[in-house]
């Protein structure tokens, strides 16, 4: 069975720094990845995601993510945050069916992120 | 991008009574829409699979008779959470696909008291 591990429930750092939240994953294969993001009472908007390919993705609002198959992992990343940067983030997986791993997307717990100024 | 459109966003009912949730994709249509439940602090849950036209795919542990779940049209799917009780308060959201993207709404906040 897929899992995602997000092993960080909180992050806070300051408006301008660097940011880096941590996924790691577990798939038979080479799974479907996914980063969301979601602000508070709103449904989820995707960032990014993985399918093949290079493995350093870029997103919106200026989000990258690698996977490292050798350590079943999808960090998401940004050189400098804002504050409306401010969110709960989640990493998912998707098998590898069918709808580019739409179906059955499992999702870790969410890392939230606090910018202070 | 697609919108998905979800109604109510915040409902608070009596322990016992029904609620519908809808979800629309205003400009696209969605053959297959999905079903959340998301706890405090907690990741999301894919409760069902909502199809059109056909009977809903529900995951393991998902009780079909206390969520029915409707997908009459290619654009409207419907989650009714009968003979509600305090536990079934949760965060519920709903997404539909459109060219290999899922699209979220924006999530229905249900209280039971």
């Amino acid at each position: 069975a897929q899992s995602v591990t997000q092993p960080d429930i909180h992050i806070t750092v300051s408006e301008g720094a660097s940011l880096e939240l941590r996924c790691n994953y577990s798939y038979g294969a080479t799974p479907y990845l996914f980063w969301y993001v979601q602000s508070p009472g709103q449904g989820l908007q995707l960032l990014l995601k993985y399918f093949s390919g290079d493995t350093l993705v870029q997103g919106i609002k200026g989000f990258e993510a690698e996977f490292k198959r050798s350590q079943s992992s999808f960090n998401l990343r940004k050189p400098s945050v804002h504050w409306s940067d401010a969110a709960e983030y989640f990493c998912a997986v998707g098998s590898r069916g069918s709808n580019f791993g739409n179906e059955k997307l499992t999702f870790g717990t969410g890392t939230r992120l606090t910018i202070i100024p | 991008g697609a919108v998905v459109s979800q109604h109510p966003s915040r409902v608070i009912c009596k322990s016992g009574t029904s609620v519908k949730i809808e979800c629309r994709s205003l400009d696209f249509q969605a053959t297959t829409m999905f079903w959340y439940r998301q706890f405090p602090k907690k990741s999301l849950m894919l409760m069902a699979t909502s199809n059109e036209g056909s009977k809903a795919t529900y995951e393991q542990g998902v009780e079909k008779d206390k969520f029915l779940i409707n997908h009459a049209s290619l654009t409207l799917s419907t989650l009714t959470v009968t003979s509600a009780h305090p536990e079934d308060s949760s965060f519920y959201i709903c997404s539909a696909s459109k060219a290999g993207k899922l699209f979220f709404g924006s999530g229905t906040q249900l209280s039971v008291l």
